[in-house]
């Protein structure tokens, strides 16, 4: 079975300070994919990342960046000089191989303070 | 430019009424999904449907109907509303269920059951 566990359940920081949202993953398949999705405020859910198994190249896009690591079944991603405008709930997702359902994590709210 | 659209966005039931959400996508895609959204649950997968013409249950079925109508719309269905099904709904879509695309999200529908 598919799991996605974010342990953070709400961060809060302070404006410009950077912030790592952890991400664990556990599936027997070999060949799966990783998401990164933003929910502001305003309820959208927003695409932000795909990742698949067998790239672990990090990734960074401009203040966001991704480490995935399949020796610890992680997927943290990182906020560099937070800004209030990314205060939102982040989810992490995974998908295995051929007709399998996206599998979400509970999510991390974060809230950045001005 | 619509993308997924999710008729209504805001709505207030009785226990017992019967209520449909709707959804639409525009863009060619084959797969859809429902899902509900609780506070600190994440998202969760209520049906789906890999293709026109096929349905198939989700992690949380229970007291919910579907019907793909065509490529385009794919319907959710309560019969019998019940105070536990007070949820935020989303419905998306994606290129294919096997595919590692990422999935579509419409803007959801906030359902409160009294």
């Amino acid at each position: 079975a598919q799991k996605v566990t974010q342990a953070q359940t709400e961060i809060s920081v302070v404006e410009k300070e950077d912030v790592t949202l952890d991400c664990v993953y556990e599936t027997r398949d070999t060949t799966y994919y990783l998401f990164w999705y933003k929910q502001p405020p305003s309820g959208e859910l927003v695409f932000l990342i795909r990742r698949n198994s067998f790239d672990e190249q990090n990734e960074i896009s401009g203040r966001y960046s991704w480490n995935f690591q399949k020796s610890t079944s992680s997927f943290n991603f990182t906020i560099t000089a937070s800004q209030v405008v990314d205060s939102a709930v982040y989810f992490c997702a995974l998908k295995g191989r051929g007709n399998t359902p996206l599998v979400f994590g509970k999510g991390t709210r974060l809230s950045v303070i001005a | 430019n619509a993308g997924v659209t999710q008729t209504p966005k805001f709505q207030v039931l009785k226990t017992g009424q019967s209520m449909t959400l709707q959804c639409a996508q525009d863009m060619n895609h084959n797969s859809m999904y429902w899902y509900r959204q609780d506070p600190g649950m994440g998202l969760r997968l209520i049906y789906y449907s890999a293709s026109e013409g096929t349905t198939d249950k989700g992690e949380v079925p229970n007291g919910y109907n579907v019907s793909r109508l065509n490529k385009r719309e794919f319907s959710l269905r309560l019969e019998s509303a019940a105070p536990s099904q007070t949820s935020v709904y989303f419905c998306a879509s994606s290129p294919s269920a096997d595919s590692n695309q990422p999935q579509h999200f419409g803007d959801g529908t906030r359902l409160s059951i009294l």
